[in-house]
């Protein structure tokens, strides 16, 4: 059973572009929502997270909009650039315990 | 400062051979994770430990996985014998502690490949 569901699986965006990347969770007890960016031969690396008592965040260039009664949330790279080509995780944790659940990953390539 | 590093990089064995990979978590944090990642997806949760105690190795399948976390610093992983759906990227992580939102720091992961 898939807790987290991401899409798209892969996505192409121009350098300059908007990458956008979709999150959506069924359980309520989540009450944290980090990304993680994985290059290859690499662990996944945290980039930003946000509390659902938040609907929106930016760091950078990074954004997330989270809606929480919808139970969806976003991943935003504005002004996107070839050395943002990796694979992007959703993940959300479980209250309580730092448990990490991802999902299946978004593989991002920007091409100049 | 040294990020968590973890040994071998990359291991090919026979399958129902057995296998070990090693982590040394960063140091001062307290909570290790041990994660799989097959091929395409996100990681998934082995076992957790809090200094020496594991407090989540629901996901662990302990008829062949065994993981030790001795003197609550380095820890080992271990699958005997060995399958071939065991291929797949072992990642080991640690955090200051175990709350929510503590951030949990990956080593590079060991590539296993099982004939």
């Amino acid at each position: 059973q898939q807790q987290v569901k991401q899409s798209p699986q892969s996505l192409i965006v121009q350098k300059g572009g908007i990458s956008i990347i979709n999150c959506a969770y069924e359980n309520t007890a989540f009450d944290y929502f980090p990304w993680y960016q994985q290059f290859p031969g690499k662990g996944p690396a945290l980039l930003i997270a946000i509390r659902p008592d938040v609907s929106e965040k930016k760091e950078g260039r990074f954004t997330i909009s989270f809606n929480k009664s919808a139970k969806q949330f976003s991943l935003h790279i504005m002004d996107s650039q070839p050395g943002d080509s990796a694979t992007y995780f959703c993940a959300a944790v479980s209250g309580g315990y730092n448990k990490l659940i991802f999902g299946a990953g978004t593989r991002l390539a920007v091409h100049p | 400062e040294a990020g968590v590093v973890q040994s071998p990089r990359y291991k090919i064995i026979e399958k129902k051979q057995p296998v070990a990979f090693w982590c040394n978590p960063i140091s001062g944090h307290n909570t290790l994770y041990w994660y799989l990642q097959n091929l395409g997806q996100g990681p998934e949760l082995l076992i957790r430990y809090e200094n020496e105690e594991a407090v989540d190795d629901s996901q662990l399948p302990k008829d062949r996985f065994s993981a030790e976390r001795l003197k609550g610093v380095d820890s080992t992983l271990k699958i005997q014998p060995a399958e071939l759906g065991d291929s797949a990227v072992y990642l080991c992580a640690s955090s200051l502690g175990g709350g929510t939102q503590e951030t949990q720091y990956f080593g590079p992961g060991t590539r296993l490949l099982v004939l």
